[in-house]
């Protein structure tokens, strides 16, 4: 079945650093991938999506490019701040059984 | 816009007693989730509704789970009798059912069972 597997955490950055979070996925059709955050006490928001191959998506300086022939879709941000801690989910919308899939998450500590 | 609004935020109870978390979806969408968050299991997909019909409930993890959803507007999830493993936090999410499938969470019920 679908799967979704990113680097396990946690991962620990100084503010300003580069971040880069890796995401693959398994699904035999054509599915939408997210990049869902979730701060303390909160539920999981959307923070970026991408529905078909080469799209990029973009929001808070965040970005991720769909990468079918890699079937990746690892979330990249050039200077993170300590408000970007947070734990980060890859998932993956299976259109035929409605269902997102998610990752286990990477959990972020940015350090000022 | 109201978003997804869960009930309560914090539950405490005792091994044993029965357990009704609830729900409100966001008006107009028509898909109704329930999900589980632990450390160990990560985020589990309990049950799904689609126009308050019972889709999925394949995550549901025993008996001892049921979920209801009674109109467009309301959903429970129910254990009964609860236990100490399922201390957990409990996501509900809603979803308009367009082309992109973007799920829109409320705050979670966090369950402690002694």
């Amino acid at each position: 079945g679908d799967s979704v597997t990113q680097m396990e955490g946690p991962v620990t950055l100084s503010e300003e650093a580069f971040l880069t979070i890796n995401c693959t996925y398994t699904a035999t059709g054509y599915p939408s991938l997210f990049w869902y955050v979730q701060y303390p006490g909160e539920g999981l928001q959307l923070l970026l999506k991408a529905t078909k191959a080469d799209d990029k998506g973009s929001n808070k300086g965040f970005e991720a490019t769909y990468r079918k022939e890699t079937t990746s879709f690892h979330l990249e941000k050039g200077s993170v701040q300590v408000s970007d801690s947070a734990v980060y989910f890859c998932a993956l919308w299976d259109t035929g059984g409605f269902k997102t899939i998610f990752g286990a998450g990477t959990r972020l500590f940015v350090k000022a | 816009d109201a978003g997804v609004i869960q009930s309560p935020r914090h539950e405490v109870t005792e091994m044993g007693q029965e357990v009704t978390l609830r729900c409100k979806p966001i008006s107009g969408h028509d898909y109704l989730f329930w999900y589980r968050q632990t450390m160990m299991r990560g985020l589990e997909l309990l049950i799904y509704f689609n126009n308050n019909v019972p889709i999925d409930d394949s995550g549901m993890p025993e008996d001892r789970f049921s979920a209801k959803m009674p109109n467009a507007s309301f959903s429970t999830l129910k254990i009964q009798p609860s236990e100490p493993r399922d201390s957990a936090v409990y996501f509900c999410a809603s979803s308009s059912g367009t082309a992109t499938g973007e799920l829109f969470f409320g705050e979670g019920s966090r369950l402690t069972v002694l």
